[in-house]
């Protein structure tokens, strides 16, 4: 299957800084890529939806000027968080695939905000 | 809309025990069914799915039933291991599809010898 990479693994860095994290697919053309945020002990929520070549699609309740996606490439999918605050603390997990039935997750990268 | 409700834990089991960790959803159709395992410090994997009604979907010795009478998809396995501790998540697609997931709020299994 398809193999999804994410980098960093894991962050920290202060308040009111801006973190990027990225995710790639390793041997799969992904036009789209989903990216979920787990907060400790709970469940994954879907943020947005990051489309190649054009603008992501956000879940409501996401700020979309404080999650930025770029999906500039069939391969590779960033999310930056700006100006990031201690609640922004989180697992961020994205996933991509040809399918609902066939979705391959990354790793996640677990962002720390001091 | 789609949603999942799933059994919250954490789980505590010995090793051969019986597991079930119990799944219902609400859907519009038959979508497909799903659990994920999320071992400590990795990706979530799925585990098993099952793609229409009265399916069962398999792996690694555990099953779980697509019941539309009772809306459920509970994950079963007869005899756990050690190694099977980790975080269990059923879901299922968003409503209209678009190969988004919506997950439950897992289930943390732990194992002891």
């Amino acid at each position: 299957g398809a193999v999804v990479s994410q980098h960093p693994s894991w962050v920290i860095c202060k308040s009111g800084t801006s973190v990027k994290i990225e995710c790639r697919s390793l041997d799969f053309q992904a036009t789209t890529m989903f990216w979920y945020r787990q907060f400790p002990k709970q469940s994954l929520m879907l943020m947005a939806t990051s489309n190649e070549g054009s603008k992501a699609t956000y879940e409501q309740g996401v700020e979309k000027d404080k999650f930025l996606i770029n999906h500039a490439s069939l391969t590779l999918s960033t999310l930056t968080v700006t100006s990031a605050h201690p609640e922004d603390s989180s697992f961020y997990i994205c996933s991509t695939g040809t399918s609902t039935d066939t979705q391959y997750f990354g790793p996640g990268t677990r962002l720390t905000v001091l | 809309g789609n949603s999942v409700t799933q059994m919250e834990g954490p789980v505590t089991l010995s090793e051969e025990a019986f597991l079930t960790i119990n799944c219902t959803y609400t859907a519009t159709g038959y979508p497909s069914l799903f659990w994920y395992v999320q071992y400590p410090g990795e990706g979530l994997q799925l585990l098993l799915k099952a793609t229409k009604a009265d399916d069962k979907g398999s792996n690694k010795g555990f099953e779980a039933t697509y019941r539309k009478e009772t809306t459920s998809f509970h994950l079963e396995k007869g005899s756990v291991q050690v190694s099977d501790s980790a975080v269990y998540f059923c879901a299922l697609p968003f409503s209209g599809g678009y190969n988004k997931l919506i997950f439950g709020a897992g289930t943390r299994l732990a194992v002891h010898p």
